[in-house]
C-alpha cells in the first residue's frame, strides 16, 4: 500500500494558463474524491468518482474545472484560464466503500496563480 | 445545507494539559463522524471515526471523541497532550451514500514543551 499520490506537489502558473493535476488513488479503491483547501479553512468537496463515473460535482466546480477518471484508476483535474482565486491546495482522497469507509488523503497539489 | 462548526480556531496548551476541541454539525439524519489531523508538513490522516454503536470512540495516540446525538456534537479529547500533538485538527461529517466529507474550518493546536 503506497498511499494516495498526487503530482505535481507544487504548481506556479500565470493567470490565464491551463493547469492539470494528477491523482493516483490506493489501488483497488473505487471511490476517488477531489477537495480544495484554502488557507485557514477546512477542505471543501469538489467532485467524486465511483470507478470511472463522475457522480457528483459541487457548485464550487465552475465550468473552467473538469475532472476525469478514464479507466477507473488515476484521475486528473484540469483548470482552464486560471484566476488568482484558484490559488489553493487541491487534495485527492480515495476509499473502498461508498458510505462508511475512511477516506485516505494524498499530500495535495499547491497551486499558486500569479 | 449540512455544515460543521469548530469553535476553537487556535488553542495553545502546555504539555500534560488536557485537551477538548469542540465540533458541532447541522444535520438531522444519520451521520458518520470523523476527526482528521494534519501534522506540520504532512497530509491529512484519520484520528478516529464514529459510525454507530458506542458513542465514545477511541483513536490513535490516546485521542477519544464522544458523539452526543442530542447536542449534534462530536468533541475530541485527550487527557494529557504532548508537544508532538502540535497540529491542525479537522472535524468532518459524511451524509448519505456519496461519502463526501463536510469539514469544519479546523483548529490549530500548539503545545508548548
Amino acid at each position: 500500500d503506497t498511499g494516495v499520490s498526487q503530482d505535481p506537489r507544487h504548481k506556479i502558473t500565470k493567470r490565464g494558463q491551463n493547469v492539470t493535476f494528477r491523482c493516483d488513488p490506493i489501488s483497488e479503491h473505487n471511490r476517488l474524491y477531489w477537495y480544495r483547501q484554502t488557507l485557514g479553512q477546512g477542505p471543501e468537496f469538489l467532485t467524486y468518482f465511483q470507478n470511472e463515473a463522475q457522480l457528483e460535482k459541487s457548485r464550487l466546480l465552475s465550468d473552467r474545472f473538469s475532472a476525469e477518471r478514464p479507466k477507473g484508476s488515476f484521475s486528473t483535474l484540469e483548470i482552464q484560464r486560471t484566476e488568482q482565486g484558484d490559488s489553493a491546495m487541491y487534495l485527492c482522497a480515495s476509499s473502498s466503500n461508498p458510505g462508511a469507509d475512511t477516506q485516505y488523503f494524498g499530500p495535495g497539489t499547491r497551486l499558486t496563480v500569479l | 445545507a449540512q455544515s460543521v462548526s469548530q469553535h476553537n480556531h487556535h488553542v495553545i496548551l502546555s504539555e500534560a494539559a488536557s485537551l477538548e476541541l469542540g465540533c458541532n454539525y447541522s444535520y438531522g439524519g444519520t451521520v458518520n463522524l470523523f476527526w482528521y489531523v494534519q501534522y506540520p508538513g504532512q497530509h491529512l490522516q484519520l484520528l478516529l471515526k464514529y459510525f454507530s454503536g458506542d458513542p465514545l470512540v477511541k483513536g490513535i495516540k490516546g485521542f477519544e471523541a464522544e458523539f452526543i446525538k442530542s447536542k449534534f456534537s462530536f468533541n475530541l479529547r485527550k487527557p494529557s497532550v504532548q508537544w508532538s500533538d502540535t497540529a491542525e485538527y479537522f472535524c468532518a461529517v459524511n451524509v448519505g451514500n456519496t461519502g463526501k466529507l463536510i469539514f469544519g474550518q479546523g483548529t490549530t493546536l500548539q503545545v508548548k514543551p
